[in-house]
């Protein structure tokens, strides 16, 4: 596709419950980053692709959270137990390559744990 | 602490008129970048400054960087109301792997 894609676009689910958010970036970009955003603040980083391998996960809130990407392109952030706390909008980014380049965002999954 | 922090947290001017926001960070950077996001949504890219440089432009925009004060500023000239948004600054440091965002400057341009 011509941007990044985020599927799917609103996920609300029951607290405790399990989630996957998948990303979809942009063909031959080989950094890939995950961000999440709660209302009227700034993203914030949660961890970051080169290639299939997480280089950076220090964003990482707890063991509850995890990432793949296992073939160098799509990446699925995977959530366990879901607690109300983790409800925000989460965004996936990626570039060409790392530094010095723009990202490109996508349109965001928006969580809600009830 | 946020990298980025950028002033004002909410500007409201009239249509034609120019919007300056300002973006302070901590550490030593490779470049800084501004974003717009509408509706809490997907972000864009609006302007990517080096450290090496100390303005650039782009249509109406206009970014300077000045980094022996860590600080970097976003001027929309003739502002329309199609410009409402919340604008963010964001770092890449040297030592880093990731953008840093600030917490957004929310933009109202009224018609």
């Amino acid at each position: 596709g011509a941007g990044v894609s985020q599927t799917p676009s609103n996920k609300v689910t029951e607290k405790g419950k399990y989630v996957e958010l998948r990303c979809d970036p942009i063909s031959g970009h080989t950094a890939l980053y995950w961000y999440r955003q709660s209302l009227g603040q700034g993203p914030e980083f949660l961890i970051y692709f080169q290639g299939t391998g997480a280089a950076d996960d220090s964003g990482l809130p707890n063991d509850r959270f995890f990432a793949v990407r296992p073939e160098g392109s799509v990446s699925t952030l995977k959530i366990q137990r879901t607690e109300r706390g983790d409800s925000a909008v989460y965004l996936c980014a990626s570039s060409f390559t790392h530094g010095n380049t723009e990202a490109f965002f996508g349109q965001g999954t928006r969580l809600t744990v009830v | 602490s946020q990298q980025g922090e950028e002033d004002p947290q909410a500007l409201s001017i009239q249509e034609g008129e120019n919007a300056t926001m300002n973006c302070s960070y901590k550490t030593s950077i490779n470049n800084l970048q501004w974003y717009r996001q509408n509706s809490g949504r997907g972000l864009v890219h609006l302007i990517l400054i080096r450290s090496n440089e100390r303005e650039k432009h782009s249509g109406r925009l206009r970014v300077t960087l000045d980094t022996s004060k860590k600080s970097s500023s976003l001027l929309i000239t003739a502002s329309r109301a199609a410009d409402t948004a919340s604008y963010f600054c964001a770092t890449d440091a040297r030592s880093g792997s990731r953008l840093t965002f600030g917490e957004g400057t929310q933009l109202t341009v009224n018609p």
